[in-house]
């Protein structure tokens, strides 16, 4: 069975642009989580989609969305890029949703840049 | 506030058994202690979970002290690819609640 699989695994954006990352999870699997991760503040949780509705928020600006389709593969978009979004953004799938079970699978992430 | 407390570092020499510590004194009882662990560069890996009994499979064991109020996950024969940061994260599978990752146990296994 493929894994998660993260497109594009690298990006590099100026400040101000736009960007959307998509995440393609396992067969099967209809919830889908995203996760920045910086060196300072380490694994963070952005949101949660299962069966196309957000299911759970973090604490993160209304710059960062997303949105999860009918397949069960999932977009995120960051508006307004800053200097400090810069990270690397992991996708996890699971077969229910995060409120019901801990096991997840990530992908590889994708690494962005703004400068 | 952090539901668990891990030493930030920890070395093991290679062929031994790496045993990693996990406290979680607040835990309650609908409560699960699940590991991950994330090797340089790589997304995180669903290790093992357990809810009070030990629990064993092929990559780890999971030790859970009887007041539940801290944990050790094993891995019994380290590897050079077992260097990696592993998280302790306590979480109920009832409501809606997420995986919240703590900063972990930076594990080194020295050959």
């Amino acid at each position: 069975k493929a894994g998660v699989t993260q497109t594009p695994r690298y990006l590099i954006k100026t400040r101000g642009q736009q960007v959307t990352l998509s995440c393609s999870p396992i067969s099967g699997h209809r919830s889908v989580s995203w996760y920045q991760q910086t060196p300072g503040q380490g694994l963070q949780f952005l949101f949660e989609y299962f069966s196309e509705t957000q299911r759970n928020k973090g604490n993160f600006p209304g710059r960062f969305s997303g949105r999860q389709f009918s397949n069960s593969r999932s977009e995120m978009n960051v508006s307004t890029l800053e200097l400090g979004d810069s990270a690397l953004y992991l996708c996890a799938s699971s077969l229910l949703a995060s409120g019901a079970a801990g096991e997840q699978f990530f992908g590889p992430g994708t690494r962005l840049t703004v400068l | 506030d952090a539901k668990t407390t891990q030493p930030p570092s920890m070395d093991c020499a290679e062929g031994r058994a790496a045993n990693l510590p996990c406290n979680h004194s607040t835990i309650s009882g609908n409560e699960y202690v699940y590991w991950y662990r994330q090797i340089h560069s790589q997304g995180p890996q669903y290790i093992i979970h357990g809810l009070k009994n030990n629990e064993t499979n092929e990559m780890a064991s999971l030790i859970i002290t009887e007041d539940r109020k801290s944990s050790t996950l094993i891995l019994p024969h380290a590897t050079l690819r077992d260097t990696a940061v592993y998280y302790c994260i306590v979480k109920s599978n009832f409501g809606n609640e997420k995986l919240t990752f703590g900063t972990g146990t930076r594990l080194t296994i020295i050959p």
